[in-house]
């Protein structure tokens, strides 16, 4: 069974650029959740979709927005680029949102 | 507020030694889950075990042991004889419907041969 895969590995963007990074999750689950981990902050929840909806939403700003497709795939967008925004953008997805979660092994951001 | 605390930022122990993991939990809800999770050097978090609020029995997976105790809003993990291969960052994590998923910092393990 393929684990959960994260694209792309690596991205260098600029500040006040946009990005997307991308999810797929295990086949058969429906809960797919995104964090943010970086040394200061540690490993921050941003949100988490089940079924095409948003469920629950971390404490980030509106900049950052996500969705989910019918096959449960989803997409992270970051719009308005800030420094801080670098970090290693994790997805995990799992049956449901109380279950163990299986990691992707990240997108790791770098804002110039 | 949930909130998850693992105080230990450090720790560094000689193989074959065992060590333990503290994590102490706060929530307000009566049903929620907590977790550990792995991050080895290669960066993708891998899970440990998962427990429910009504389920304190301890567990046991051959040299990795966790102690739940509500009474202390506790939730360790040990590792019995260490080896370098348990290097790693270690997550404890909390999950409730109402305050979603919280993690730890986060304790760096660091195991010498």
């Amino acid at each position: 069974k393929a684990g959960v895969t994260q694209t792309p590995r690596y991205l260098i963007k600029t500040r006040g650029q946009q990005v997307t990074l991308s999810c797929s999750p295990i086949s058969g689950h429906r809960s797919v959740s995104w964090y943010q981990q970086t040394p200061g902050q540690g490993l921050q929840f941003l949100f988490e979709y089940f079924s095409e909806t948003q469920r629950n939403k971390g404490n980030f700003p509106g900049r950052f927005s996500g969705r989910q497709f019918s096959n449960s795939r989803s997409e992270m967008n970051v719009s308005t680029l800030e420094l801080g925004d670098s970090a290693l953008y994790l997805c995990a997805s799992s049956p449901d949102a109380n279950e163990k979660l299986f990691f992707g092994s990240g997108t790791q951001l770098s804002v110039l | 507020a949930q909130k998850v605390t693992q105080a230990q930022t450090e720790i560094s122990v000689v193989e074959k030694e065992d060590v333990t993991l503290d994590c102490v939990y706060e929530t307000r809800d009566t049903t929620y889950y907590l977790f550990w999770y792995k991050q080895p050097p290669s960066g993708e978090l891998v899970f440990l075990i998962r427990r429910n609020s009504f389920d304190e029995q301890n567990e046991i997976s051959g040299r990795y042991s966790w102690n739940f105790q509500k009474s202390t809003s506790s939730f360790n993990f040990t590792i019995t004889a260490s080896q370098v291969v348990d290097s790693a960052v270690y997550f404890c994590a909390s999950y409730s419907s109402a305050s979603k998923i919280i993690f730890g910092s986060g304790t760096r393990l660091s195991i010498r041969p």
